[in-house]
């Protein structure tokens, strides 16, 4: 089935410093792909998606672009703050259509 | 703030009982769905309800089984609990009939589940 692999962490930064979360996928058809965040005690919400080859999806600095011949969906941000500390989970909806298919999630952590 | 509350926040159970989880989804949400997230893995989707009805399952067993009502508020139900069933049980709900390539889900905070 439709499956998401992301970089391990925890990853490290310090405040200003360029981010990458790397996400690669398998699946059959064309998947949308997502990227979640989960705050420290929260719930995961929506941080961005794309639903085709090229599309770039983008919110609060944070961009992915959906590369179809690379089968990738890596996170960027250029500068980030210590406010962006969150578990971040790469994601594409099931060959039913019905779920989401997460990655196992990277921990980021920003130190000022 | 996504609307969508949960209770318990933690809960502690033995293994072999039984145990109910809550959910209130935001007014006007039809679909509730329910994960499952180990510790340190991703969400894994346990099942989807729309309008009162189970329309998607994920690779549980059926001692995982769910209720929605109409007051767009639901259940999560397990029985005979074993120690892999610690996890943080999420619910998302959704406006329509879940189309995940479409649709935005807005998740709750979670229940932690311990069983010992």
């Amino acid at each position: 089935g439709n499956s998401v692999t992301q970089m391990e962490g925890p990853v490290t930064l310090s405040e200003e410093a360029f981010l990458t979360i790397n996400c690669t996928y398998t699946a059959t058809g064309y998947p949308s792909l997502f990227w979640y965040v989960q705050y420290p005690g929260e719930g995961l919400q929506l941080l961005l998606k794309a639903t085709k080859a090229d599309d770039k999806g983008s919110n609060k600095g944070f961009e992915a672009t959906y590369r179809k011949e690379t089968t990738s969906f890596h996170l960027e941000k250029g500068s980030v703050q210590v406010s962006d500390s969150a578990v971040y989970f790469c994601a594409l909806n099931s060959n039913s259509g019905y779920a989401l298919n997460f990655g196992k999630g990277t921990s980021l952590l920003v130190t000022p | 703030e996504t609307g969508v509350t949960q209770s318990p926040t933690h809960l502690i159970k033995t293994r072999g009982q039984q145990v109910t989880l809550r959910c209130s989804s935001q007014s006007g949400h039809n679909t509730v769905s329910w994960y499952q997230q180990a510790l340190g893995q991703g969400p894994q989707f346990i099942f989807q309800y729309y309008r009162e009805e189970e329309n998607g399952r994920g690779n549980f067993p059926p001692r995982f089984s769910g209720l929605q009502f109409p007051n767009y508020s639901s259940e999560l139900n397990v029985n005979a609990l074993e120690l892999d069933d610690s996890a943080l049980y999420l619910c998302a709900s959704s406006l329509g009939a879940f189309d995940s390539a479409n649709e935005k889900l807005f998740f709750g905070s979670g229940t932690q589940l311990s069983v010992l």
